[in-house]
């Protein structure tokens, strides 16, 4: 199984809405990545997690807070968003954060719409 | 600082050779990744590179030169499939860790 999930595939929320967004892997990797790309732009690196820790979170706005359940798990809580949040948030994981090189396993995203 | 450069967009023949180029200037270089994007879709896992020369993988092969700076994506017998945006990344042992993604190169295939 080399697949990572994510749910909701497609979300709309207004400014004053709360929101999660959830991503799942079952191929026993260790680190966790939160990505927000916008339309013809590489994806923009978040957070990530390392064996259920926070090890970087790249001066995200505090509207965006992550979470990881379980060595399996991975949700970004959205509150009070801004129309400019609106893009697509790709999960992906890999197996290890450091001491090698490990490609990372993307999820599908949600298309987040802020409205 | 750090910069990665591909072109924006290229476009090819169907059953033709297209080859993607990047270049990049940053510290603590750990290898080179090529992603391909489907408009919509996440990223998926090409090649990865660690060190000079050239890996072969079916259609697809990358090509690195450390001390130039430089990597390249050579797509074979091209496929209306292929139509995709193409992105290097840099794996970088120092700031954590981090990919630092190229801006990406759409490939139109024609027919």
């Amino acid at each position: 199984d080399t697949e990572v999930t994510q749910t909701p595939k497609h979300l709309v929320m207004g400014m004053t809405n709360k929101k999660s967004l959830k991503c799942e892997q079952h191929m026993g990797h260790r680190a966790m990545y939160w990505y927000k790309q916008k339309a013809k732009k590489p994806p923009e690196l978040m957070f990530v997690y390392s064996y259920e820790k926070l090890s970087i979170n790249e001066s995200v706005p505090s509207r965006f807070s992550p979470e990881c359940p379980n060595s399996s798990l991975l949700n970004l809580h959205l509150h009070a968003l801004q129309p400019e949040d609106s893009a697509l948030y790709l999960c992906a994981s890999s197996q290890a954060l450091a001491g090698g090189s490990y490609e990372q396993y993307f999820g599908p995203g949600t298309r987040l719409t802020v409205t | 600082g750090q910069n990665i450069d591909q072109p924006t967009e290229m476009t090819a023949t169907e059953g033709a050779i297209v080859q993607i180029n990047c270049t990049y200037q940053t510290s603590g270089f750990n290898g080179l990744f090529w992603y391909q994007q489907h408009a919509g879709e996440a990223p998926t896992f090409l090649s990865y590179n660690v060190l000079d020369g050239l890996e072969e993988k079916g259609r697809f092969s990358s090509f690195l030169s450390r001390s130039k700076g430089y990597s390249y994506l050579l797509l074979k017998e091209l496929q209306m499939k292929d139509s995709a945006s193409y992105l290097c990344a840099v794996f970088r042992r120092d700031s954590n860790y981090q990919l630092i993604w190229g801006a990406g190169t759409k490939l139109i295939i024609k027919p």
